[in-house]
């Protein structure tokens, strides 16, 4: 079974300086990865999805990128909205299976 | 656009059978793929299993003696039944759907709903 492995797990930036968010797969799983924003009280929402495709109406600061099993989320210059927690989730095809990482907090610093 | 609404009893006495109900409304069932959820207390997300338009289903491990996701068309409704709950179910549990982007990307989630089990 694939395991997700999220770094760090907390991440203390100010807004406008830029995140990096890693998200590492115990083995390959090519392209299939997501992102999701999760804030207090909500629902989590999809940023991206095949690594580096944004959902409808996500922000262009937010972007994805990697392969395989290193992946990152970057959100460019930090809105005060952007502060929550981000996980990263995969998709296998056999045997099928959607995992999450344990998640980063992104606090306000 | 489509709306996801879970419903069921916000408390469950231990050993007994949790069972929830996801509302589809602006879409059809016959589509997509339609998934549980469920984040404990203060922790991270966890899949449970789907349910694809055609019927297949497919279940977490972990979870996958105690769970079955069924759906009901004429209802536009998908369910979730999970045994022999204990303490360590008392999690917040949402319905969602890979309904735009691929069946396995989530985007589209109920607002969740609050399960304690406890005596």
């Amino acid at each position: 079974e694939i395991v997700l492995t999220q770094s760090p797990a907390t991440l203390s930036l100010s807004p406008g300086e830029r995140a990096s968010l890693s998200c590492r797969a115990s083995q390959s799983v090519s392209t299939f990865l997501a992102w999701y924003q999760q804030k207090p009280g909500q629902a989590p929402r999809l940023l991206i999805y095949d690594t580096s495709k944004r959902a409808t109406g996500i922000p262009v600061r937010f972007s994805g990128s990697g392969s395989g099993t290193d992946f990152t989320l970057t959100i460019s210059r930090l809105e005060p909205e952007d502060f929550a927690v981000y996980y990263c989730q995969q998709r296998s095809n056999w045997p099928r299976r959607i995992t999450f990482g344990q998640g980063t907090r992104l606090e306000i610093k | 656009q489509v709306q996801l609404q879970e419903s069921g009893p916000g408390l469950v006495k231990p050993s007994e059978t949790l069972s929830l109900t996801c509302t589809v409304s602006g879409g059809s069932i016959n589509s997509s793929s339609w998934i549980w959820i469920r984040q404990p207390p203060g922790k991270g997300l966890e899949w449970i299993g789907y349910i694809y338009y055609r019927g297949d289903t497919n279940y977490n491990p972990s979870l996958k003696s105690r769970v079955t996701i069924s759906a009901d068309t004429s209802k536009n409704q998908f369910s979730l039944k999970l045994t022999s709950v204990t303490a360590a179910d008392t999690a917040v549990y949402y319905c969602a759907s890979g309904y735009s982007y691929g069946f396995f990307y989530m985007d589209v989630w109920g607002r969740g709903t609050t399960v304690t089990v406890s005596s």
